[in-house]
């Protein structure tokens, strides 16, 4: 199985700043990465797939981007409304998520 | 619209057996792949199982396989999940969501979950 371990656990960041988290892959996965957003009492959703291609509606203050092992997703300039827990999932050989990282406020 | 709405979640005894459904809407039901996803309360996100889009491949993750079923009815455009010896360790809001554009894919609709409770 492909086990996917994301950094840090919880990241706080100030309001319009940079936000940075981390996707490592035990074993190569290509680009076959996406991250879903999950905001409290709520379905996840997905925000970027095949790595770094946003989804319909996401905006462009988020990003992904790595391949193979090591992968990333960018929120730009960080808005309250983006404080949930954000997962990233390998698809390569079948289906597994990372632990989650969960974004506050600082 | 583009919908999913999962139906059936509830408490249920050790050992127990539980169906969940998952309608679909506003999209082709019967040419993509569908999964379940659980997550326990307080933890993060589990796949659980995959059908194909046509009903005959079927994967299962480890910690359900040859107590849980997945199937579909097309007709009805609705996704199931069969649970029988259920564990407590099997609580957890379960969501059915929708493979994108390929059969092995990232999910990219998500129903809102149904709860199921597995408690004496």
């Amino acid at each position: 199985d492909i086990v996917m371990t994301q950094s840090p656990g919880t990241l706080s960041v100030s309001p319009g700043e940079r936000a940075t988290l981390s996707c490592r892959a035990s074993q190569s996965v290509i680009t076959n990465l996406a991250w879903y957003q999950q905001k409290p009492g709520q379905a996840p959703r997905l925000l970027i797939h095949g790595a770094s291609t946003r989804a319909t509606g996401i905006p462009a203050r988020f990003s992904g981007g790595g391949s193979g092992t090591e992968f990333t997703l960018t929120i730009s300039s960080l808005q309250s409304e983006d404080v949930a827990v954000y997962y990233c999932q390998q698809y390569h050989n079948w289906w597994t998520f990372g632990q989650g990282t969960k974004v506050e406020i600082k | 619209q583009v919908q999913l709405v999962e139906s059936g979640g509830g408490v249920v005894q050790p050992g127990g057996s539980l169906r969940l459904s998952c309608a679909a809407s506003g999209f082709t039901f019967s040419t993509y792949a569908m999964h379940w996803v659980r997550q326990a309360p307080g933890k993060g996100l589990e796949w659980v199982a995959f059908i194909h889009s046509d009903g005959t491949i079927k994967y299962y993750a480890d910690s359900v396989k040859g107590r849980f079923t997945i199937s579909r009815d097309d007709s009805k455009n609705t996704l199931y999940l069969q649970m029988n010896s259920l564990r407590a360790e099997d609580t957890a809001v379960y969501y059915c969501a929708k493979g994108a554009r390929y059969s092995y894919d990232a999910f990219d609709i998500w129903g809102q979950g149904t709860m199921v409770t597995v408690s004496s």
